[in-house]
């Protein structure tokens, strides 16, 4: 299986920081690494995908970069509702993957 | 909008079977193109996919729990089920179903339930 890794676990930020949360896979996924954002007893959100596709109505302080094995998600202006948990998943082969989750909390 | 909601026995004792069904609305479940998967996340632990289905009755599992998981659709009801076996205390968790969209081939998850709790325990 494809292991995926997440820097950092955790992240304290300030409303209107930039952030960004890195992603790195054991083997080479070309670009197909999505990003979700997780909330507690919510649906988790669909914000990247194919690595920098952004998916529908997410707002555009939301951007993702990478290919290969390393990935970035980046978050300018940090807003109230964007605390959360990040999670990057790859789809270059199954069984598909995902990484340990960033919990980014409000300084 | 899409919206996928799950439903089942959200306390499961161990060895026995745990049953979770996702009803899907707002899109039929027979639409081409798509798959319909379930996920995992236990407490602490990243997100583990399960496996998924087609409409057409097509599936596939991820090798870990391959040997304990059955997933089914039932295109007339518009929703999907998953049961696992022989369950366990490691298999607490909040399960979700979601929808994969595929682009070139290749899936992301793009719509989501909002997930339900699961614990194995005596």
């Amino acid at each position: 299986d494809i292991e995926m890794t997440q820097a950092p676990s955790s992240l304290s930020a300030s409303v209107g920081d930039r952030v960004t949360i890195t992603c790195r896979a054991s083997q080479s996924i070309n670009t197909y690494l999505n990003w979700y954002q997780l909330k507690p007893g919510k649906a988790p959100k669909l914000l990247i995908y194919d690595a920098s596709t952004f998916q529908s109505g997410v707002p555009s302080r939301f951007s993702g970069s990478g290919s290969g094995t390393d990935f970035t998600l980046t978050i300018t202006s940090l807003q109230r509702e964007d605390f959360a948990t990040y999670s990057c998943q790859q789809s270059y082969i199954t069984p598909y993957t995902f990484g340990q989750g960033t919990k980014l909390e409000i300084k | 909008q899409l919206q996928l909601r799950e439903s089942g026995s959200g306390l499961v004792r161990p060895s026995q079977t745990l049953s979770l069904t996702c009803a899907v609305s707002g899109g039929s479940i027979s639409s081409e193109g798509f798959s319909w998967n379930w996920l995992r996340q236990a407490p602490g632990k990243g997100l583990e996919w399960i496996g998924y289905i087609y409409h057409t009755g097509n599936s596939y599992y991820n090798p870990s729990l391959k040997s304990r998981v059955t997933i089914s659709v039932d295109t007339s009801k518009n929703q999907f089920s998953l049961t696992m076996t022989s369950v366990t205390a490691a298999d607490t968790a909040v399960y979700h179903c979601a929808r994969g969209y595929y682009t070139n081939y290749v899936p992301h998850f793009d719509s989501w339930g909002p997930g339900t709790l699961v614990t194995v325990s005596s």
